[in-house]
This record gives structure tokens, C-alpha cells and sequence, in this order.
């Protein structure tokens, strides 16, 4: 029962790289999502996808990109990292029919140095 | 905007008691409330889901409710266990927003033996 995925648990980078956070689910969702959990701010969304093939952005989405890559995988790229996106992120999915509960993965712990 | 509100941030109880905890949000026109549990260094887990149309939602010892009105949210836990320790959070859906969640701050529960 895998879930949602995510790659990797942790990085460490220095400001000005790049990298890119992978997500995948198992369970057939048409729906996922990216947020970032920041101490005293909750969590909040940068970009979800609604369906296969589209993305809008959230509510923090300066600074990163996405891609659906297919059904099951949702990445988040970094460009060019910066002290301020050092944070927890989480990828969830839903299946956008009826009661749309999220499932969240296990999250990235990310430090930019 | 929607905002959400968790109150307390922080609670601790002796294990058995019985304890409600607080969730308000500003924006009434919600779609559904979802109650998330979150273990340190963990993803969240989905508890309850309450469509904007129902009043309440049950599961085991866990009982939430909805009051649009008031724009509030309680989660009613029973019979507190050491193993509910943990990070409770709400979050909310706007009509119209495609599963779009406004998360609180929560609330760190601590059940003492």
C-alpha cells in the first residue's frame, strides 16, 4: 500500500541550485497537489492539478514550476533555490469525485544553505 | 480570503478525559471541512470529512461537526489515549476552488498517562 511517494525524504542545497522534488501515486487519482508547511504558517498550496495535463498555480507559487508528467506523477522544480524556500513539502492526491479526501506523502525536508 | 483558525495551539490532558478541539474560518461558502492528523516528521492523515451539507461525522471516537453558520468547526475526542498525541489540523474548501485547502495552524495535542 504505497500511496503517495515522494523523492527524496531530504536535500540540502546551496542558494542558486536547482533540483526537483518527484511525487508519485498508486491509486489512480485525477488530482495532486503541492504545499509547503512552515512553522506558525500551516500549510499552504503552490500549485495543484486538477486533471492529467493541467496545472494552476496556488497560493505561494513564486519560485517554483510543476509538471504532470503523467496520471500518476507530479513534480516540483526548484530553478534557483533561495534561503526563504527552506520548508517541509508535501505532495497529496485526491480523486476529485465525491468526498475529496487528500493522502498525503511522507514530505521533503529541504534546507537551501 | 479564506482564513482558518485553530485554537489552542498547543493542549495538554491527562489521558481519559474527554476534549473538543477549535476550528473557525472565515468564508462560509465552504465546500466541505476536512480534520487532518499529523505525527511529528510525518505526512498528514486524513480523519474526518464533513461535506458542507452534512452536520457531523463519526469514526470511532472521533466525532466532528459543522456549524456554516457560525463559520465553525469542533473535533470531539473521547476517551483520550497517550497515542493521540499528535497534530491536529483543519482545513477547508471553497466552492468552486477544485479541492483547493485553507489549512489552520493547529493544534499540538499531548495526552499524559
Amino acid at each position: 500500500n504505497a500511496g503517495v511517494t515522494q523523492t527524496p525524504k531530504f536535500q540540502v542545497l546551496k542558494t542558486g541550485q536547482s533540483m526537483t522534488l518527484q511525487c508519485a501515486q498508486d491509486m489512480n487519482h485525477n488530482s495532486m497537489y503541492w504545499y509547503r508547511q512552515d512553522p506558525g504558517m500551516g500549510l499552504r498550496l503552490i500549485y495543484y492539478s486538477a486533471s492529467e495535463g493541467t496545472t494552476d498555480k496556488g497560493e505561494v507559487p513564486n519560485g517554483y514550476n510543476v509538471s504532470r508528467l503523467n496520471k500518476r506523477e507530479f513534480s516540483l522544480r526548484l530553478e534557483s533555490a533561495a534561503p526563504s524556500q527552506t520548508s517541509v513539502y508535501f505532495c497529496a492526491s485526491s480523486a476529485y469525485r465525491g468526498p475529496d479526501i487528500q493522502y498525503f506523502g511522507a514530505g521533503t525536508r529541504l534546507s537551501v544553505l | 480570503k479564506q482564513e482558518v483558525t485553530q485554537i489552542p495551539a498547543a493542549l495538554s490532558v491527562p489521558e481519559g478525559e474527554n476534549l473538543v478541539l477549535n476550528c473557525s474560518f472565515t468564508d462560509s461558502a465552504i465546500y466541505n471541512l476536512q480534520w487532518f492528523r499529523q505525527d511529528p516528521g510525518k505526512g498528514l492523515t486524513s480523519l474526518l470529512l464533513i461535506q458542507s451539507s452534512q452536520r457531523e461525522q463519526t469514526s470511532g471516537r472521533l466525532n466532528a461537526s459543522l456549524d456554516k453558520s457560525s463559520g465553525r468547526s469542533t473535533l470531539y475526542i473521547a476517551a483520550s489515549q497517550p497515542g493521540d498525541s499528535a497534530t491536529y489540523l483543519c482545513a477547508a474548501t471553497r466552492t468552486g476552488t477544485a479541492s483547493k485547502l485553507t489549512f489552520g495552524t493547529g493544534t499540538r495535542l499531548q495526552v499524559t498517562l
